[in-house]
């Protein structure tokens, strides 16, 4: 029954090896988000998605990519993981920018 | 962007109501009143929101002043399960309400 599937719920990387999170949905909605949450703080919009078209926030690093080949699929890129990157990763989709989101799990990154 | 302020913490007993203030003294006119929350290492849940009128689900009730510069989430009877960080977004005319701010977090006392 989950609606926004996240895998893998935990990763581990190393410092600059490139790694790639999954989000999909059964939703069929238009618009995919995704957020970093660090330890204790707000979650933070990296980047979305209304349909094919792709809407970065001014302040997320180039260091993270995003690809959406199909409706039901999201993917989030990070190209040389920092240290800094540590971080739950949560993907969230609605079926348009102004309604309610409907979150995934999250992955919880670790970087070494 | 409109921009939320909300207490830290709070703690709220058992069966009580719990009421958790937001002021969104920035918003515009036509900008919806978003709120979530996020109970411990799990995504965010969206709760309710409102525009001017105040709306009540299965979850929770929202109150919005008059001048709408302010909301209250209302739990009527409050359980453990409802510990939780409780996110309010005050903007989602042009998506602002992908703008969390920095929550309070509600501790439900048993």
């Amino acid at each position: 029954d989950a609606m926004v599937i996240q895998n893998p719920r935990y990763q581990v990387t190393q410092f600059g090896k490139p790694v790639t999170l999954s989000c999909s949905q059964t939703l069929n909605h238009n618009v995919m988000y995704w957020y970093q949450q660090k330890s204790s703080q707000a979650p933070k919009l990296l980047f979305h998605y209304y349909d094919k078209d792709f809407n970065n926030e001014a302040d997320t690093p180039d260091n993270f990519q995003s690809r959406r080949p199909n409706t039901s699929f999201c993917f989030l890129d990070i190209r040389s993981p920092g240290l800094g990157d540590a971080a739950m990763y949560l993907c969230a989709t609605a079926i348009n920018l102004y309604n309610e989101q409907f979150f995934g799990p999250g992955t919880r990154l670790t970087v070494l | 962007d409109a921009k939320t302020t909300q207490p830290p913490s709070m703690d709220c007993a058992e069966g009580r109501a719990a009421n958790l203030p937001c002021n969104h003294s920035t918003i515009s006119g036509n900008e919806y009143v978003y709120w979530y929350r996020q109970i411990h290492s799990q995504g965010p849940q969206y709760i309710i929101h409102g525009l001017k009128n105040n709306e009540t689900n299965e979850m929770a009730s929202l109150i919005i002043t008059e001048d709408r510069k302010s909301s209250t989430l209302i739990l009527p009877h409050a359980t453990l399960r409802d510990t939780a960080v409780y996110y309010c977004i005050g903007g989602a005319n042009t998506g602002n309400q992908f703008y969390f701010g920095t929550g309070t977090s509600l501790t439900v006392i048993p």
